[in-house]
C-alpha cells in the first residue's frame, strides 16, 4: 500500500535561515508524484512543489526546493532563507492510480515555526 | 480565480443530529474529494466522486454518506454525527487528468460534535 511517512513532528528554524523537511514514501508503482503543500492557520491548503518520478531533476519553485532520492525513497522540502510567513503546516503527499482512480495519500505534517 | 468553496466555516452539532457539509466548485472539475484532517493523522480520504451521482469510497467511509447531483457541488453527510467525527473536513477537486498540482482544497469547515 502506498505510504507517506513524515518523522518531524514540529521544526524551528531562525528567519533567513534554510530548513529541511523530511519525507519518505512506500509505493510498488513506477508510476507516481510527489507534492508538497503548505498550511497555514486559515486552513487552505497551499501547493508548492511537484517531483513526478520520471523526473530527472530535482524540483525547484522559488525558494522550495524538492531533494528527491528515488532509491531511498525520499522527497524532503527545502526552504531557503525561511521567512516568518513560512510558519505553517507543511504536508507531502504522492499521487497514484488505484482501481484506476487516482488517489492522493498525504503524510502526517510537519508544524514549522519561523522565529525573528 | 478559481475556487472550492466549503458553506461554513465553523460548525457545532450535536450527537445524532444529521449534518451536510456543502462544497461548491468553479472550475468545471470532474473529481471531487472529501477528506478529514486530525492531529497527528494528516489528511485521510473519506469519499471522492469523478462524476455527477457517481461515487467511491476512501480509506475512510464508516459513518459517512456523500451525494454528486451536480457537478459542482459535493456534499458529505454525516447521518448521525457522533463525538469521534469532531475534526475539520477539507474538500477538494480536480480535473480527470490532474495531478497533485491541479488539486485545488477549500478552507476547510472545523466540525464539533458535542
Amino acid at each position: 500500500a502506498q505510504k507517506i511517512t513524515q518523522t518531524q513532528p514540529g521544526m524551528f528554524v531562525q528567519e533567513k535561515e534554510a530548513v529541511t523537511l523530511d519525507c519518505t514514501y512506500d509505493t510498488s508503482d513506477p508510476s507516481y508524484g510527489l507534492f508538497w503543500y503548505k498550511q497555514p492557520s486559515s486552513g487552505e491548503m497551499i501547493f508548492l512543489i511537484y517531483q513526478g518520478s520520471y523526473d530527472q531533476q530535482n524540483a525547484t519553485e522559488g525558494r522550495y526546493s524538492l531533494n528527491f532520492q528515488k532509491a531511498r525513497k525520499s522527497a524532503n522540502l527545502v526552504i531557503s532563507a525561511s521567512q516568518l510567513g513560512d510558519s505553517a503546516m507543511y504536508f507531502c503527499a504522492m499521487i497514484y492510480m488505484n482501481t484506476g482512480f487516482q488517489k492522493l495519500v498525504f503524510g502526517t505534517g510537519t508544524r514549522l515555526l519561523v522565529s525573528p | 480565480d478559481v475556487k472550492v468553496t466549503q458553506s461554513s466555516r465553523y460548525l457545532v452539532k450535536r450527537t445524532g443530529e444529521k449534518v451536510f457539509l456543502e462544497c461548491v466548485q468553479d472550475m468545471d472539475h470532474e473529481n471531487m474529494f472529501w477528506y478529514r484532517q486530525d492531529p497527528g493523522l494528516g489528511l485521510r480520504l473519506i469519499y471522492f466522486s469523478y462524476d455527477v451521482k457517481m461515487k467511491e469510497k476512501g480509506d475512510i467511509p464508516e459513518g459517512y454518506s456523500v451525494s454528486r447531483e451536480k457537478k459542482e457541488r459535493f456534499s458529505l453527510i454525516l447521518e448521525s454525527a457522533s463525538t469521534n467525527q469532531t475534526s475539520m473536513y477539507l474538500c477538494a477537486s480536480t480535473t480527470q487528468a490532474g495531478r497533485g498540482f491541479g488539486y485545488t482544497f477549500g478552507s476547510g469547515t472545523r466540525l464539533t460534535v458535542v
